[in-house]
């Protein structure tokens, strides 16, 4: 069955500095997809960046990259130079390519708070 | 660009009640999804509907009902609300296309009592 898995709760971070936010997942199918949003107090979903399975270099958007690793079924998250905004739960999401309609299935979150 | 609303931001309801929680999207998309979100446990599946009038259910359908008469509205509904449905509701839509993200509501958090 799929299992997503964040084991950190709640992590901090100093301003500038990066942060890595772990994932580990499980699956049978070959090919998925891996996403992460963002969560902050207001409430909203905030689509960060998403990693095929397929996909031989690993994701960037702009400050998050995805550091996956395969193998190890892991899809950590690396927020470079932390600001005060990304403050926020983080979710780490798998989809299964073929299922239908795309659902996902979310980890339990971890909690960032960047320390000015 | 991208938009999807749901009809309340914060609702209190009492037990015994029934519950409509309306969600629209302006993005012609095919699917829309309705998750609870619980601390601790991450955001749940309750329905999912990959095309008018048709839905599936998701991880924890007890005690929901779905409809989606129109491409754009997906409606979650509450038979008769008790208080462990207490909880933060939100919606998503996705294009039909296999890769794509999921395109979140602003939520609804409900209160029953």
């Amino acid at each position: 069955a799929q299992k997503i898995t964040q084991t950190q709760p709640g992590m901090f971070v100093q301003e500038k500095e990066a942060v890595t936010l772990d994932c580990t997942y499980d699956t049978s199918d070959p090919s998925y997809g891996l996403f992460w949003y963002k969560q902050p107090s207001s409430g909203e979903m905030i689509f960060l960046i998403y990693q095929g399975s397929y996909d031989q270099q690993n994701a960037t958007e702009g400050r998050y990259s995805l550091n996956f690793q395969k193998a190890r079924k892991s899809a950590n998250l690396v927020i470079s130079a932390s600001q005060l905004g990304d403050s926020a739960m983080y979710f780490c999401a798998m989809r299964e390519v073929y299922n239908q309609g795309g659902k996902l299935i979310f980890g339990q979150g971890t909690e960032l708070s960047v320390k000015p | 660009d991208v938009k999807v609303t749901q009809s309340s931001r914060y609702l209190v309801k009492r037990t015994g009640e029934k519950v409509f929680l309306e969600c629209v999207q302006d993005m012609d998309h095919e699917n829309m999804f309705w998750y609870r979100q619980d601390p601790g446990l991450g955001l749940r599946l309750i329905y999912f509907s990959y095309d008018v009038k048709m839905k599936e259910k998701g991880d924890i359908p007890e005690g929901y009902s779905v409809s989606r008469e129109k491409k754009e509205r997906f409606s979650l509904i509450l038979e008769s609300a008790s208080t462990n449905q207490t909880s933060m509701y939100l919606c998503a839509s996705r294009t039909g296309l296999r890769s794509g993200e999921q395109y979140f509501g602003p939520g609804t958090r409900l209160t029953v009592t």
